[in-house]
């Protein structure tokens, strides 16, 4: 079972309107958790950053939050634009072993319509 | 932005040729890895390297190769590619220090084996 689930798979919105994209992990220990956005055909650009103590980061129109608790981190992207077409990839950093270990979700693709 | 470049952006060579991908990057990182990832599909970690002269295979079984002799550089090799191996390949490294576990990722080598 992988260990940081992303949902949905894909989400179609039409421009202008938000979203919230979710990424449940069981990762632990925890140092941070990051968004990254990727382009077709690029490579992937991180987005946000979360700490173990942080519950929400704005960078622009995204908004990240941050539930320890419950090991839950969603992505809310706020008046969508046609470039906001992308997949959206959440990683877990855990440094707690000897070479630290990244685990990755597959992902959200977000289609914005016209 | 990110000082991590991968050559070539394409490549388009007929079945049984060797080909190597290269992968740079300026930002003195020690942790570097490469990644395959088909169209729409999620990054699978195919080798990761700690250092010079530390290489290692990753979760997904590749018949390629990798080398680090320097730090900066770490160029994957097909000694004999197939059409089996049409794919992107990302190459990434790793920004540690602090709680950061910030990935930078290159522009992708789009492989297509005929």
């Amino acid at each position: 079972k992988n260990q940081v689930e992303q949902s949905p798979q894909s989400l179609i919105i039409l421009e202008g309107k938000n979203c919230t994209l979710q990424c449940n992990y069981t990762v632990s220990p925890f140092s941070n958790l990051r968004w990254y956005k990727q382009d077709t055909g690029r490579g992937p650009v991180s987005l946000t950053i979360m700490t173990f103590s942080e519950n929400t980061k704005s960078n622009g129109r995204y908004t990240a939050t941050l539930d320890a608790d419950t090991k839950q981190s969603s992505l809310h992207i706020t008046a969508s634009q046609l470039s906001d077409s992308a997949s959206y990839i959440c990683v877990v950093y855990d440094r707690g072993s000897t070479l630290g270990r990244l685990y990755f979700g597959r992902g959200t693709q977000l289609t914005v319509w016209p | 932005e990110a000082d991590i470049y991968q050559t070539p952006r394409y490549l388009v060579i007929g079945t049984g040729k060797k080909i190597t991908l290269e992968c740079s990057q300026t930002m003195g990182h020690d942790k570097m890895y490469w990644y395959q990832q088909d169209p729409g599909m999620e990054l699978h970690l195919i080798h990761y390297s700690y250092g010079v002269n530390s290489t290692e295979k990753g979760d997904l079984s590749s018949e390629s190769t990798v080398s680090r002799i320097r730090t900066e550089h770490f160029p994957l090799t097909l000694e004999s590619a197939r059409p089996s191996h049409t794919s992107q390949y990302l190459c990434a490294s790793l920004k540690t220090g602090g709680n950061t576990g910030e990935l930078f990722f290159g522009e992708g080598s789009r492989l297509t084996v005929l």
